[in-house]
C-alpha cells in the first residue's frame, strides 16, 4: 500500500493563477480530509469529503477554495486567482470508510508558493 | 468551539532529561485525544490515543477531564524524538467522523 500521496509536492503560482492539488487516498480508504499549514501555525481542518460527496467544508474559505472527490480519481482541492496568503502545505489525509478509531493517514504535503 | 493549545512553539532538552509537551483542549462535549508526530522528511503519523492508554516509544500521555489537558511526557528523551508535535481532538460525538482540531505543534530538540 502506497500511502496518501499528493502531487505536485511543489507548485509555484503567480497572483491570480489557479492552483490544483490532488490527493490520492490510501487503497479502501473512502473518507479524505484536507489541511492547510500556514507559516508558523499548525494544521487547520479546511474540509472532509467522501466520495462525490462534501461532508464537512466548515474550515474552507468562503471564496476561491473548492474541493471535490469524484467517484473516479484523485480527490482535488482547486484554489482560483492565487494570492499570496495562500502560499501554504496543504496536506491530505484519509481514512477508511468505518473509521480508524480516529487515526488518518497523511499524505506529504503539497506546497504552495505564489509570487 | 473547539479548540487545542500547544502554549510551546519550541522545546529543548538534553539526551536522558524528561520531557513534557503541554495540550490544553476546550470541548463540550466527550472528547478524544492524541498525539501526532512528525520527523524529519517523513508524514505525519499517529503517535499515540487517549483511549488506548498506551505507551509508544517511551511516551504517555493523560487525559485531565478537570484541567482539560492531555500532555505528552517521557521520562528519559532520545535524539531520536527530535520531531514536530501535534495534540489534536476528534469530536466524538459530532457528524463528521474523524475530523481532528490540531494544535499549532511543538518543535522538540534533543540535544546529544
Amino acid at each position: 500500500n502506497a500511502g496518501v500521496m499528493q502531487n505536485p509536492r511543489h507548485l509555484v503560482r503567480r497572483r491570480g493563477q489557479e492552483a490544483r492539488l490532488r490527493c490520492s487516498p490510501m487503497k479502501g480508504h473512502s473518507h479524505v480530509y484536507w489541511y492547510r499549514q500556514l507559516p508558523e501555525e499548525g494544521l487547520k481542518f479546511m474540509v472532509y469529503l467522501q466520495k462525490e460527496n462534501i461532508i464537512d467544508e466548515s474550515g474552507m474559505p468562503k471564496e476561491r477554495f473548492s474541493a471535490e472527490f469524484p467517484k473516479e480519481g484523485p480527490s482535488i482541492l482547486r484554489i482560483q486567482q492565487v494570492v499570496r496568503g495562500d502560499s501554504a502545505a496543504y496536506f491530505c489525509a484519509s481514512s477508511p470508510p468505518r473509521g480508524s478509531g480516529g487515526e488518518l493517514f497523511f499524505g506529504e504535503g503539497s506546497r504552495l508558493t505564489v509570487l | 468551539a473547539q479548540r487545542v493549545t500547544q502554549p510551546e512553539k519550541l522545546l529543548s532538552v538534553f539526551k536522558g532529561a524528561p520531557v513534557e509537551l503541554k495540550c490544553n483542549y476546550s470541548y463540550s462535549g466527550s472528547p478524544e485525544l492524541f498525539w501526532y508526530v512528525q520527523y524529519s522528511r517523513q508524514r505525519l503519523q499517529l503517535l499515540l490515543r487517549h483511549i488506548s492508554r498506551e505507551s509508544i516509544k517511551g511516551f504517555t500521555a493523560d487525559l485531565n477531564k478537570g484541567e482539560t489537558s492531555f500532555h505528552l511526557k517521557k521520562p528519559f528523551a532520545q535524539e531520536e524524538d527530535s520531531a514536530m508535535y501535534y495534540c489534536a481532538l476528534k469530536d466524538a460525538g459530532g457528524t463528521s467522523y474523524g475530523k481532528l482540531t490540531f494544535g499549532q505543534g511543538t518543535i522538540l530538540t534533543v540535544h546529544p
